[in-house]
C-alpha cells in the first residue's frame, strides 16, 4: 500500500529552527508539495520537491531524497503565525496525490 | 484568498435532510476536486472533475453526490448522511495537463455536522 508518514505534532520556540520530516513508500514518484493550513482555514501551497536537493524559498526550505523516500521542511526564524499544520503529500506514478495526515506545529514564546 | 470560495462554511443537518454544499473557482483552472478531511487523517479524495466530466469517485457512497454544471463551479449533494459523515469538505481547482496535476488550490471548506 502507499503510505506518507509525518509526526502528529511539534513544539517549537519563537525565532528558532524546527524541521519537520516526511517518508513515503509510493507506486512511483512525480513530486512532493509541502502545503500549510492555518486552523480553520484553506491549505496553502508552500514548496514541490521533484529531484533531490534542497529548495530555499525565504524561510521556509525543503529537502528531498527520493533514494531514501524522505523529505524535511525546515523553517527558520519561527514567527507565532507560523504555528499551523504542515501537510505532506507526494504524486504517484499514475499523478494521484497522496496525503500525509499532517503535522501540527505549535510555536511557543 | 484563494481564488476559490466554498459556501456555507458551516452546514449542520440530520440525518434525513438534503443539502448541497457549493464551490467556485475564479482561477481560470480546467480540473476540480472535492476532498473530506478528518481530524488527524489524510486529506481522502472523494471526486475529480477534469474539464467538467468526472473523472474519479474513490469509493465515495452514494449518499454524497457530485455535480459539475461548468469548469467553475462546483457542487456536492448530501442526502441521508450518517454521523460519521462529520467532517471537513474542501474543494480545490488545479490546471492539469496530460494527466498531470499542478498545485491544488484550496477553498475555506464547509464544516459539516450531522446530528
Amino acid at each position: 500500500g502507499q503510505n506518507i508518514d509525518q509526526p502528529t505534532e511539534m513544539t517549537a520556540t519563537e525565532g528558532a529552527i524546527v524541521q519537520i520530516n516526511c517518508t513515503y513508500q509510493t507506486s512511483g514518484f512525480n513530486g512532493l508539495f509541502w502545503y500549510q493550513q492555518h486552523a480553520g482555514e484553506a491549505p496553502t501551497f508552500l514548496s514541490y520537491n521533484v529531484l533531490d536537493g534542497l529548495e530555499e524559498k525565504g524561510r521556509f526550505s525543503s529537502f528531498l531524497s527520493r533514494s531514501k523516500g524522505y523529505s524535511y521542511l525546515l523553517l527558520k526564524e519561527l514567527q507565532m503565525k507560523d504555528s499551523a499544520s504542515y501537510l505532506c503529500a507526494v504524486k504517484d506514478s499514475n499523478y494521484q496525490l497522496i496525503w500525509g495526515a499532517g503535522t501540527k506545529l505549535i510555536i511557543k514564546p | 484568498e484563494t481564488g476559490v470560495t466554498q459556501t456555507p462554511r458551516h452546514l449542520v443537518m440530520g440525518m434525513t435532510n438534503k443539502k448541497s454544499l457549493k464551490c467556485e473557482q475564479h482561477l481560470g483552472h480546467n480540473a476540480m476536486y472535492w476532498y473530506k478531511q478528518s481530524a488527524k487523517k489524510p486529506l481522502e479524495l472523494m471526486f475529480v472533475y477534469n474539464f467538467k466530466e468526472q473523472t474519479e469517485n474513490n469509493s465515495v457512497p452514494s449518499r454524497f453526490s457530485p455535480e459539475c454544471p461548468n469548469s467553475s463551479h462546483l457542487f456536492l449533494h448530501l442526502h441521508t448522511l450518517q454521523p460519521e459523515d462529520s467532517a471537513l469538505y474542501l474543494c480545490a481547482s488545479s490546471q492539469r495537463d496530460r494527466g498531470e496535476s499542478g498545485e491544488l488550490f484550496f477553498g475555506e471548506g464547509s464544516r459539516l455536522t450531522v446530528l
